[in-house]
């Protein structure tokens, strides 16, 4: 069974602060593995999605980085903004049976300090 | 990216009561809409796959005549909480299946029973 595990839960850094997030996964057969945002009683954003074939992929201030056999992601955040402040997400697809589930960590609650 | 409502977005209920979830794709035609429910501190669990026009399929754990799922139009899925009880208190997040192995996800509903 498929587990997602995001460390830290929470975190708390001055603006302007570079920041990683760690995502892992129990089980490397994956289909990709998505980076989210959730802001408070709101639903979900996609930052980034990375294909199993693929290592990173960046956006603006954020850099994913995928290394599928040892079933890690991170999450990089480039100097941080109060803006940033919200509960990112990390989520794999796995890659039996066909299924579109998703499989997702509990977050890592960020708070950037103005 | 597509945009997704949900109706309503808070609701409180007593006991005993069913309620209505409605998730809306608003400008993309939606064959597969996805249903997830978030306890607080906890993971994003999906619960189940509405197809239009077919029956939903259940994750497993989910009880079916308990979590009742309508998707008669393509741009809208309904799940309902039926004889809904205090434990089923939580945030369900619909999402619509997008282009590029993408979910769009709405802004949940967050669900209080007495």
């Amino acid at each position: 069974k498929q587990e997602v595990t995001q460390i830290p839960a929470a975190l708390s850094v001055p603006e302007g602060e570079n920041l990683v997030l760690n995502c892992s996964f129990t089980d490397s057969a994956i289909y990709n593995l998505q980076w989210f945002r959730q802001d408070p009683g709101k639903g979900l954003t996609s930052l980034l999605l990375i294909q199993s074939s693929q290592r990173e992929q960046t956006s603006g201030r954020l850099n994913a980085s995928l290394d599928k056999s040892s079933g890690r992601s991170t999450l990089y955040i480039a100097a941080s903004q109060p803006g940033d402040s919200a509960t990112y997400l990390c989520a794999v697809r796995p890659l039996q049976g066909g299924s579109e589930k998703l499989v997702f960590g509990k977050g890592t609650k960020l708070t950037v300090n103005p | 990216g597509a945009v997704v409502s949900q109706h309503p977005s808070r609701v409180i209920c007593k006991s005993g009561t069913s309620v209505k979830i409605e998730c809306r794709s608003l400008d993309f035609q939606a064959t597969t809409m996805f249903w997830y429910r978030q306890f607080p501190k906890q993971s994003l669990m999906l619960m189940a796959t509405s197809n239009e026009g077919s029956k939903a399929t259940y994750e497993q754990g989910v009880e079916k005549d308990k979590f009742l799922i309508n998707h008669a139009s393509l741009t809208l899925s309904t799940l309902t909480v039926t004889s809904a009880h205090p434990e089923d208190s939580s945030f369900y997040i619909c999402s619509v299946r997008g282009g590029l192995d993408t979910q769009y996800f709405g802004p949940g509903t967050r669900l209080t029973v007495l």
